[in-house]
């Protein structure tokens, strides 16, 4: 069965940095483009950023809302993919989710709480 | 960018009625390979989304089919015949042909 597992979210400081992970399984993840979905409390849902595949030369994608900010990567061969967010502001305070396959599969998110 | 505008904001239906919600994209979702990525997700409360449509009618495996897509270029609708409290939540259209964007959702509540 298809898992995501997000993990490495917590409470930052404005301005700090943080990397959220997303460990897959149960498909063939080197073929796989792969998203960060966000929610923050109470809103709806945002892409965030995706990431393809080795033969797309791993081509990266970003919303405006954190292009410069944000760094999607992966590594096949853990099948693994993560979010390296730096410069972190009150509004990226949200749920995070993995997900792939245009929204077919979904992980469990993790929460990154940006506050002083 | 791609905006998707739901409508509407909010339904209050009671079990065993119909609902539906239109989305509307800011320009055709057909994408170069003649696909539309229009995808329909929900999410009840306190769990992670789900997708129960892809490609406007195509239902995920699971899916109940008291749910249907309908919709082209860029008009779409998700219909929900005979409403089941376990539908209750929110429903998102998502478009998938440019980059990702989600319309901004329609709550179903029970009337």
């Amino acid at each position: 069965a298809v898992q995501l597992v997000e993990s490495g979210g917590g409470l930052v400081q404005p301005k700090e940095s943080l990397k959220i992970s997303c460990a897959a399984s149960g498909f063939t993840f080197s073929n796989a483009a792969m998203y960060w979905v966000r929610q923050a409390p109470g809103k709806g849902l945002e892409w965030v950023a995706r990431i393809r595949t080795k033969p797309n030369n791993y081509a990266t994608y970003y919303a405006d809302s954190v292009k410069g900010r944000f760094t999607i990567s992966r590594d096949d061969s853990k099948s693994m993919v993560y979010l390296q967010m730096d410069n972190l502001k009150t509004e990226d305070t949200a749920m995070y989710y993995c997900t792939y396959s245009q929204g077919a599969y979904w992980g469990q998110g993790t929460l990154v709480t940006v506050s002083s | 960018d791609i905006v998707m505008t739901q409508t509407p904001l909010s339904l209050s239906v009671a079990i065993g009625q119909s609902a539906s919600i239109s989305c509307k994209s800011s320009q055709s979702l057909k994408y170069s390979d003649g696909k539309t990525y229009l995808n329909w997700v929900f999410q009840s409360p306190g769990q992670s989304p789900k997708r129960l449509i892809y490609q406007v009618s195509k239902l995920d495996s699971g899916v109940p089919d008291r749910f249907s897509g309908t919709g082209s270029e860029t008009d779409f609708t998700l219909k929900i015949s005979r409403v089941e409290a376990e539908d209750l939540g929110v429903y998102y259209c998502c478009q998938g042909s440019y980059s990702w964007t989600f319309g901004g959702g329609t709550k179903l509540e029970l009337k």
